[in-house]
C-alpha cells in the first residue's frame, strides 16, 4: 500500500541536542512538506522540496534543517538552535501540478518529540 | 498574504444530529481551491472534502457537505447525522492553483475541536 511513514511515533531529547525524524513516502510525489502543531496553532509549514535536492523555507524554518536526496525521504533534524521545539511534527506530499490530486496534500502519522 | 479563520475552537453536537463548522477566508487570488480535513485522536490528517473555486455547486461527500459562499469567503462544513468517529479537530485549508510553482502549498486555519456527544 503507498503511503507516508514517519519513524519514530515519539521522540525523547536532552535540550542541546539535535535530533533528526524521519519521512518516507512511496506515492512518487514530487513535493514534500514539514509542518509542525501546537496547540491552539493549527498547522504551520518549516520547510517543503518541489524536487531532489532543492527546498525552500516555509514560515518558521528557524532552527530548522531538511534535506532532499532522494525523491522518497524528507528528514527534518531540529537543531538546538530551535528555542521551543517540543511540539508534533507532521510530513505530507502531494503529487506533481497537473496531476489528479495535486492541490491536495496526503500526510504521514505524525512523530511527538518531547524536549527536556 | 492569505489567511484562513475558524472562529469556533471547540463545538459539540449530540449523537445522530447535524453541526455546522465555520470558516471564513482571505484572499485576492481568483483561482483557489478550499479543504476541509479530520484531525481524529489518533492524530492521522484525514481529507474529508475539497471544493474548486471555480465551481458553484458545493462539494458533498456522504455525510458530509460545504456551503461555499465566494463573495463572502465563506467555507463553511456540514456533517449530517453525526457519529461518534466524528469527534475531531477540523481544519480548514486553503491553496491558490498557481500553475507557476512546482506545488501548492496550503494555509490552515487554527482547527475547531468538535465533540459528538453520546
Amino acid at each position: 500500500d503507498g503511503g507516508i511513514t514517519q519513524s519514530p511515533k515519539y521522540l525523547f531529547r536532552k535540550e542541546g541536542q539535535n535530533v533528526t525524524l524521519s519521512c518516507e513516502q512511496n506515492l512518487n510525489h514530487d513535493a514534500m512538506y514539514w509542518y509542525r502543531q501546537d496547540p491552539g496553532q493549527g498547522l504551520r509549514l518549516i520547510y517543503y522540496s518541489q524536487i531532489v535536492n532543492d527546498f525552500q523555507k516555509g514560515d518558521i524554518a528557524e532552527g530548522y534543517s531538511v534535506s532532499r536526496e532522494k525523491k522518497e525521504s524528507f528528514p527534518l533534524t531540529v537543531t538546538s538552535a530551535q528555542k521551543n521545539p517540543t511540539a508534533f511534527y507532521l510530513c505530507a506530499s502531494s503529487p506533481p501540478p497537473g496531476t489528479s490530486g495535486s492541490y491536495e496534500q496526503y500526510f504521514g502519522p505524525g512523530t511527538r518529540l518531547t524536549v527536556t | 498574504a492569505q489567511t484562513v479563520t475558524q472562529s469556533q475552537p471547540e463545538m459539540s453536537v449530540q449523537e445522530a444530529e447535524t453541526v455546522t463548522l465555520s470558516c471564513t477566508y482571505d484572499t485576492s487570488e481568483s483561482n483557489y481551491y478550499l479543504f476541509w480535513y479530520k484531525q481524529p485522536p489518533s492524530r492521522q490528517m484525514i481529507l474529508v472534502i475539497r471544493q474548486e473555486a471555480y465551481k458553484q455547486q458545493n462539494a458533498t461527500e456522504n455525510r458530509f457537505s460545504v456551503n461555499f459562499q465566494k463573495a463572502a469567503k465563506s467555507f463553511s462544513l456540514k456533517i449530517s447525522d453525526s457519529q461518534l468517529g466524528d469527534t475531531a479537530m477540523y481544519f480548514c485549508a486553503f491553496t491558490t492553483a498557481y500553475s507557476g510553482a512546482g506545488s501548492y502549498q496550503l494555509t490552515f486555519g487554527k482547527g475547531t475541536k468538535l465533540s459528538v456527544i453520546p
